[in-house]
């Protein structure tokens, strides 16, 4: 069974920095992962997914890595400004299906 | 734009009462849908997966005949919470894959559920 964990659960920072957000998972034989962006009481938008034959995927000032042998992904933000402040989640798919379990996300608050 | 609908966005009824809520995706076809619970400042839940024109396969702990779901067309798929309680209140959210695509899992919105 799948499970996915990141660290820290909430992160603040000043304007400018380049952040690392963690996320690990304990099933490897996942064929991508996704992470996502959480508005308060927002729907999910997808960030980035990384096929499983990827080591990394990037847009703009993102870029994630996975790391399949470890079970572990980072999602890295560049530069952040205030408008990055959400919450963060990863997920990985479980047991070689379409479903996806979720982290419990990074509420991240970037302030100007 | 949005690729995964869904309506209504919020709604507000009273104990007892049924609730239908209905998720689309728009330019893709989508024989497996997704539908999750996300209660507040908690992650997401998978409650169930919807199946096109089969029965929907629930995850351990939902009681299916509260929560109805119906797969009648390529594009859409309903959640009904039926009987509703306070307890069920919560953020529901379904999601849908483009098999063809190279996109990975498309979100909706979200429905923000009161029962009062």
């Amino acid at each position: 069974k799948q499970e996915v964990t990141q660290i820290p659960a909430a992160l603040s920072v000043p304007e400018g920095e380049n952040l690392v957000l963690n996320c690990s998972f304990t099933d490897s034989a996942i064929y991508n992962l996704q992470w996502f962006r959480q508005d308060p009481g927002k729907g999910l938008t997808s960030l980035l997914l990384i096929q499983s034959s990827q080591r990394e995927q990037t847009s703009g000032r993102l870029n994630a890595s996975l790391d399949k042998s470890s079970g572990r992904s980072t999602l890295y933000i560049a530069a952040s400004q205030p408008g990055d402040s959400a919450t963060y989640l990863c997920a990985a798919p479980t047991g070689g299906s379409e479903k996806l379990v979720f982290g419990k996300g990074m509420k991240l608050t970037v302030n100007p | 734009g949005a690729v995964v609908s869904q309506h209504p966005s919020w709604v507000i009824c009273k104990s007892g009462t049924s609730v239908k809520i209905e998720c689309r995706s728009l330019d893709f076809q989508a024989t497996t849908m997704f539908w999750y619970r996300q209660f507040p400042k908690q992650s997401l839940m998978l409650m169930a997966t919807s199946n096109e024109g089969s029965k929907a396969t629930y995850e351990q702990g939902v009681e299916k005949d509260k929560f109805l779901i119906n797969h009648a067309s390529l594009t859409l798929s309903t959640l009904t919470v039926t009987s509703a309680h306070p307890e069920d209140s919560s953020f529901y959210i379904c999601s849908a894959r483009d098999r063809v695509g190279k996109r990975g899992t498309d979100f909706g919105p979200g429905t923000r559920l009161t029962v009062t």
